[in-house]
């Protein structure tokens, strides 16, 4: 069974620095997606990047990328220039490839910002 | 808005009452999921719904009980409801539209008293 771990309960950084989210997760397929969900203290669930396991290249969204290591089964998560507002809980997901399968998600690592 | 709608947003009923949840999906979206998020967790997976069948089973209690229907709107029915059973429930759907994730609904926050 898929399986995804985020080990850091929660991380602080300062405002406008770089801080990275780590997230493992265990799987025997070949191809699949993974996923970076931001909740913020409304509670709203926000996609903030996905990448597709077979592309190499790394994702990356304006201030947020990833490091895409598939032979590790690691997917991390940097937030570059954090801002006040990137405080939230940010959870890492995995899918199978087909669109009708549900996400495995982490526990999630609560962001704190310091200004 | 996300396009998918849940309703109520807040829900406040005493121990053992019984409380229906809706979910609408995105246009188009098949699948529905139903997440319980208690506060300062993370998401437990209740249930899943395809095109009006179940298609996969989580943590959910037999207390609580889910439907999909002919619209694909979905129900999520929870009785005898206790203090823990207060927690934010999240509807979600993914479909041919988006192949790579799901959509969230703004959530239905539950508070038994």
């Amino acid at each position: 069974a898929q399986t995804v771990t985020q080990s850091q309960p929660e991380m602080s950084v300062q405002e406008a620095e770089t801080v990275t989210l780590s997230c493992t997760y265990d799987t025997s397929e070949s191809d699949y997606y993974l996923f970076w969900y931001k909740q913020p203290p409304s509670r709203q669930m926000i996609l903030v990047i996905r990448q597709e396991a077979y592309k190499q290249q790394n994702a990356t969204e304006n201030r947020f990328s990833v490091n895409f290591q598939k032979a590790a089964k690691s997917f991390s998560l940097k937030i570059s220039d954090s801002q006040l507002g990137d405080a939230a809980m940010y959870f890492c997901a995995y899918r199978r490839i087909n669109s009708n399968y549900q996400l495995i998600w982490g526990a999630g690592t609560k962001l704190i910002i310091k200004p | 808005d996300s396009g998918v709608t849940q309703t109520p947003k807040h829900l406040i009923t005493a121990t053992g009452q019984r409380v229906t949840l809706r979910c609408s999906p995105r246009s188009g979206d098949l699948s529905v999921y139903w997440y319980q998020q208690s506060l300062d967790q993370g998401l437990q997976f209740l249930i899943q719904y395809y095109n009006g069948e179940e298609r996969a089973k989580g943590n959910i209690l037999e207390r609580f009980s889910a439907q999909q229907f002919p619209d694909l709107h979905s129900e999520l029915n929870l009785s005898s409801l206790e203090l823990g059973d207060s927690a934010l429930y999240f509807c979600a759907s993914s479909g041919p539209g988006q192949p790579y994730g799901y959509t969230f609904g703004s959530g239905t926050r539950l508070t038994v008293v």
